[in-house]
C-alpha cells in the first residue's frame, strides 16, 4: 500500500552494526506499529505508538528501539544487530475509528550475517 | 494463554474451485477477529473484520464467518482465481480497555491456486 512506505526494502548487514529502518505514512493515522515476521511464524509486535509522545513495548522489544519523529514517521533501530534478527519487518498504521484495521507497508527484508 | 490456530497450514486447489480456511482461537476477552491476505513478499491487507455481534461478513468472493460461542472462524473463498494464491492470516484482538498491543496473530494458511 503506497500510503505506508518503508526504507530500505532490503538490507544486508553484519553482526554488531547499527541499523535503522524507516517508515512513513500519508494516511494521517496517529497509531503506528512495528512487526517482525519469521518464516512459518505469525507476525510479532515489536513496538507500537498511539501518538508522537506515546511509545510502548510489544512482545519482542529486546534488542530494538524506536523513535516517533512525527505523526507520519516511525523508525525502528537495531543498536547492535545479531543474526537471529534476520527477518521480514513490517510497519503498520491504524485508525481507531475503523476498529483499528491495520494498513501495512511493503516490508523490509533484513539479513544479518 | 491467548492463542490463534489456523488450519490447514497449506492448501492447493484448482482455479475455479471453492475452499474454506479455519481459525480457532482461545483469546479472552474477545474484541474482534480479522482476516488478512498476504501476497508473497508484501504486507498483509485487510479482508474482513468482525465484532462479537457479527457472524458473517463478505468482501467480494471472500466470506468470513464467526461463531463466538465455539471460538471458531472460517474464511470461504468462492470461485478461486490465480490471484488468490497467498497466505491468509487470522488475527484476534483481545479487549483490554482499548490497548492495541493485544492483537494475536495466527501463523497463516498458505493457499496455492493452480490453473
Amino acid at each position: 500500500d503506497a500510503d505506508v512506505t518503508q526504507t530500505p526494502r532490503n538490507r544486508i548487514t553484519k553482526t554488531g552494526k547499527r541499523i535503522m529502518l524507516e517508515c512513513s505514512q500519508t494516511k494521517g493515522h496517529d497509531r503506528m506499529y512495528w512487526y517482525r515476521q519469521d518464516p512459518g511464524l505469525g507476525l510479532q509486535l515489536i513496538y507500537y505508538s498511539f501518538d508522537v509522545k506515546d511509545i510502548n513495548k510489544g512482545e519482542i522489544s529486546d534488542g530494538y528501539s524506536v523513535s516517533r519523529q512525527a505523526q507520519a514517521k516511525f523508525s525502528l533501530s537495531l543498536e547492535s544487530a545479531i543474526p537471529n534478527q534476520t527477518a521480514l519487518y513490517f510497519c503498520a498504521t491504524s485508525d481507531p475509528g475503523q476498529l483499528d484495521t491495520q494498513y501495512f507497508g511493503p516490508g523490509t527484508r533484513l539479513t544479518v550475517l | 494463554k491467548n492463542q490463534v490456530e489456523q488450519s490447514p497450514q497449506s492448501l492447493i486447489i484448482l482455479e475455479g474451485k471453492n475452499c474454506t480456511l479455519q481459525c480457532n482461537y482461545t483469546v479472552s476477552p474477545f474484541s474482534n477477529l480479522r482476516w488478512y491476505k498476504q501476497d508473497t513478499g508484501r504486507g498483509p491487507v485487510s479482508l474482513t473484520i468482525m465484532t462479537f455481534s457479527e457472524n458473517t461478513k463478505s468482501n467480494g468472493r471472500y466470506t468470513a464467518t464467526l461463531d463466538a460461542d465455539t471460538k471458531q472462524s472460517s474464511l470461504h473463498i468462492t470461485a478461486s482465481q490465480l490471484s488468490d494464491s497467498a497466505s491468509y492470516i487470522c488475527v484476534v484482538s483481545a479487549d483490554y480497555g482499548g490497548s492495541q498491543g493485544n492483537l494475536i496473530f495466527g501463523k497463516g494458511t498458505k493457499l496455492s491456486v493452480k490453473p
